[in-house]
């Protein structure tokens, strides 16, 4: 089974602190995603990576900034947190970015920033 | 440019009874299209994906999902709720050729009452 972890499930930060969020992948995928979740809006793609230090920003990316240095890690990185990024952020992987591809989903971090 | 649209975002059901959820989508090219469910406190997880091989698409834990691209819609259904099925429901699109990424709808929230 594919596994994806990340590495709160919670975490409080405040406003203007550097925040990292990471996530491992164990089944060698090219493909990684961050995401985030609010009611009503569903999940926003907010960065994806198709390779080690390769990186392709999504619909939402201000505010935020990526790093893969390892295949199996991709880590989100809020610069200077602020109120409106609390939310809950969703990692995920994939094999393959086209086609009907399937998108392995971690736990989710709920982050909240005061 | 792709979109969906999940036209409920609630839906509440008593058990025994069917579940419809719907979503209606928009793209360019001929789209690949998926439903994903995600339990409280859990990731999300594949429920069922249609890829043009057939346009009446079974998936897991009883929930099936039609094509009609006359009317751009892949509505998911089950003919009886379980308490087990309460869940968010996402509809997801992806079209076109090259790398992309999945476009999310907003969420159904189901609830099934005893």
């Amino acid at each position: 089974d594919v596994k994806v972890t990340q590495s709160s499930r919670y975490l409080v930060k405040r406003t203007g602190e550097k925040v990292f969020l990471e996530c491992v992948q164990d089944m060698d995928h090219e493909n990684m995603f961050w995401y985030r979740q609010d009611p009503g809006l569903g999940l926003r793609l907010i960065y994806f990576s198709y390779d080690v230090k390769m990186k392709e920003k999504g619909d939402i990316p201000e505010g935020y900034s990526v790093s893969r240095e390892k295949k199996e890690r991709f880590s989100l990185i809020l610069e200077s947190a602020s109120t409106n990024q609390t939310s809950m952020y969703l990692c995920a992987s994939s094999l393959r970015l086209a086609g009907p591809y399937e998108q392995y989903f971690g736990p989710g971090t709920r982050l909240t920033v005061t | 440019a792709q979109s969906v649209t999940q036209l409920d975002s609630h839906v509440s059901v008593s058990e025994g009874t069917p579940v419809l959820l719907r979503c209606n989508y928009s793209s360019s090219y001929s789209p690949s299209l998926f439903w994903y469910v995600q339990h409280p406190n859990k990731g999300l997880q594949l429920l069922l994906k249609y890829t043009s091989a057939a346009t009446l698409v079974k998936g897991i834990n009883g929930f099936e999902a039609e094509f009609k691209k006359s009317e751009t819609s892949f509505h998911l259904t089950k003919p009886s709720a379980h308490m087990s099925d309460a869940a968010e429901y996402f509809c997801v699109v992806t079209a076109g050729t090259g790398r992309r990424a999945l476009t999310f709808g907003s969420g159904t929230r189901l609830q099934v009452q005893p």
